[in-house]
């Protein structure tokens, strides 16, 4: 079995600030992906990152960064210079065993940016 | 290109009736997926349909079930409604195994 870690329930900064969200995935298999998904009050989830179990290259996209350590099962998520408009909650995914369609969801950090 | 569409947006049931949900894919993806998402429990995976066959299934009763049609379109149905089965039910579209899911906005029930 899996389990996604989000141990931050709840983070709020003031805007322009960086704000990193942690994440931690277990698992016994050695190939997996993991995801970012965003959830702004419209519901939809939104994609952000796909990340497999090999790749331990940091990403940037923009204002955001990712960041997976394999040994430590660790997948963060840095947003810099914040902004209102990334107020949502962030979910962190993994999925094990070959099968990208079954996620196991971690359980959300809710990201409040204040002007 | 038109996102992953579900409708109705909302519905409101009461205890022991049953429910369809629709979900329309992207177009060109072959694989549906849906989720449960409460406040209690967080997001939990349902089924995931390829192909109009189940290939996977989550940790839910019998009273939920599900179809996908040839056109890939996929609906959910939930049968003799619980006051605990009042949540955000997702639907996500991927064309194959490896792409990341693509969600749509939800259908919210309220069992009441």
């Amino acid at each position: 079995a899996q389990k996604v870690t989000q141990a931050q329930t709840e983070i709020s900064v003031v805007e322009k600030e960086d704000v990193t969200l942690d994440c931690v995935y277990e698992t016994r298999d050695t190939t997996y992906y993991l995801f970012w998904y965003k959830q702004p009050p419209s519901g939809e989830l939104v994609f952000l990152i796909r990340r497999n179990s090999f790749d331990e290259q940091n990403e940037i996209s923009g204002r955001y960064s990712w960041n997976f350590q394999k040994s430590t099962s660790s997948f963060n998520f840095t947003i810099t210079a914040s902004q209102v408009v990334d107020s949502a909650v962030y979910f962190c995914a993994g999925n094990s065993g070959g099968s990208n369609y079954k996620l196991t969801f971690g359980k959300g950090t809710l990201l409040t940016v204040n002007p | 290109k038109a996102g992953v569409t579900q409708t109705p947006r909302y519905l409101i049931k009461t205890r022991g009736q049953q429910v369809t949900l629709s979900c329309s894919p992207i177009s060109g993806h072959r694989s549906v997926s849906w989720y449960q998402q409460t406040p209690g429990q967080g997001l939990q995976f349902l089924f995931e349909y390829f192909s109009e066959t189940q290939r996977n299934k989550g940790n839910f009763p019998g009273r939920f079930s599900g179809r996908q049609f040839s056109n890939s379109r996929s609906e959910m149905n939930v049968s003799t409604l619980e006051l605990g089965d009042s949540a955000l039910y997702l639907c996500a579209s991927s064309p194959t195994l490896g792409s990341p899911l693509h969600f749509g906005n939800g259908t919210r029930l309220t069992v009441t």
